[in-house]
Formats: structure tokens, sequence, C-alpha cells
């Protein structure tokens, strides 16, 4: 089984619905993250989470939000979607005591 | 401010013949640096890393980097591409903060020619 999975795989929504990607863990890391990816701009920090109780915004959260039910849990959600929000998505995981990051298999999104 | 730039988003090569990905990376404090490796439909998968140790760092797959803080570079090489190389490759920087954040670069495609 894989050590991180986001749900769903893919997605189509319509502009103005609100949206929830999910992110599970069992490698028992603290630390999770939120990226988005989009072609010719590499991978961007949404949202950082380095336990239950500590969850910071990255380098692009306008328009995101996001909650750690668990530690083994982090969602990320559009409350209205808009079309440029249409982008493959990363949850990644790490150890507090390591930088390595370890990430899910995406999340394609498509807002029409 | 950490930064990754990865000269040239695309770059192609003949199988067998010599892989090199570019990347210069700028930080205001020592870095650890990463390359990651994405296939096709699949998340980032951690091909090496350089943690401040050894400056020539050996990876999965017959990849190997090598440090060198004269040249902020972090170049990725590999002597004998394979067709199963094919994938984009991204390098990535620590935030030197005591935080576990990465900066990644924009990545490079690469393709392998039979």
């Amino acid at each position: 089984d894989a050590d991180v999975t986001q749900t769903p795989r893919n997605r189509i929504t319509k502009t103005g619905k609100r949206i929830m990607l999910e992110c599970s863990q069992t490698k028992g890391h603290d630390r999770m993250y939120w990226y988005r990816q989009d072609p010719g701009l590499g991978l961007r920090l949404i949202y950082y989470s380095f336990d239950v109780k500590d969850i910071n915004k990255g380098e692009i959260s306008d328009g995101y939000s996001v909650s750690r039910q668990a530690q083994a849990k982090f969602s990320l959600s559009l409350e209205s979607a808009i079309p440029n929000q249409t982008a493959l998505y990363f949850c990644a995981t790490s150890d507090s005591g390591s930088y390595e990051q370890y990430f899910g298999p995406g999340t394609r999104l498509t807002v029409t | 401010a950490q930064s990754v730039t990865q000269l040239g988003s695309h770059v192609s090569v003949s199988e067998g013949a010599l892989v090199l990905l570019r990347c210069n990376y700028s930080s205001s404090v020592p870095p650890y640096l990463f390359w990651y490796v994405q296939y096709p439909n699949q998340g980032l998968q951690l091909l090496l890393k350089y943690t401040s140790a050894a400056t020539l760092v050996k990876g999965i797959n017959g990849f190997e980097a090598e440090f060198k803080k004269s040249e902020t570079s972090f170049h990725l090489t590999k002597p004998s591409a394979h067709m199963s190389d094919a994938a984009e490759y991204f390098c990535a920087v620590t935030g030197g903060t005591g935080a576990n954040n990465l900066f990644f670069g924009t990545g490079t495609r690469l393709t392998v020619i039979p």
C-alpha cells in the first residue's frame, strides 16, 4: 500500500463550487504539505502543517484553506473554485528531523 | 532568500549518451539540496540529496550530483541514458530557517531518443 495517498485522483468541477482534496499518510510523519504544480512553474507551496495544531500559509495560500484532522490526515479546500486553480495538486510529508519529503500521487483538478 | 534555477526546461539525449541536468541555487545559509524525478502520472520520487556530507552524491538509477559551493551548483548527471529515464526532474533547496520547507525549480523534462 502507498505511504501517502490522495483522493480523488482526478476531479472536474465548475466555477464557484466548493471542493475538498484529501491526503492520508501511514509514514508516521508529523509534517504535511500541500503543493500545486503548473507547467513551467514547478511546485509551489500552498500550506504546511508541522503538527495538528500548527498550520502555516505557504507561497500561494489565497483561495485555499486546510484542515489537519489528525496526524495522518491533511485536507485542502477550495471554497469557491475558479478556473486558474486548475492544476495538479500534491500532498507531501516529512519527519521533523529530516528535510526529505515524500509525495503522494497527485490530484488533477480541472475547474471549468 | 532561497531559490533554484534549472537551465533548460527541455533536454533531449540519445540513448546511451551522457545526461546532464543543470541546477543553480541561491541560499543565504548552507543549503541542503535535492533532486526529485516525476514519471508520467506519478508523484515526485527522491533521486538523491546533499546534506553537507560528501560533495559527490550518488542516487538511485545510476544518477549522481556534485555540490559545488564556488559555483552554487548541484548538477545532475548519468553516464549513459536509458529509455526509462524519460521523465521530469526537479531540483529543490531547503529554506534554511529550521523549517523543512523546500523551494523547487521549474523542472527539466528529459527526453531520451532511441
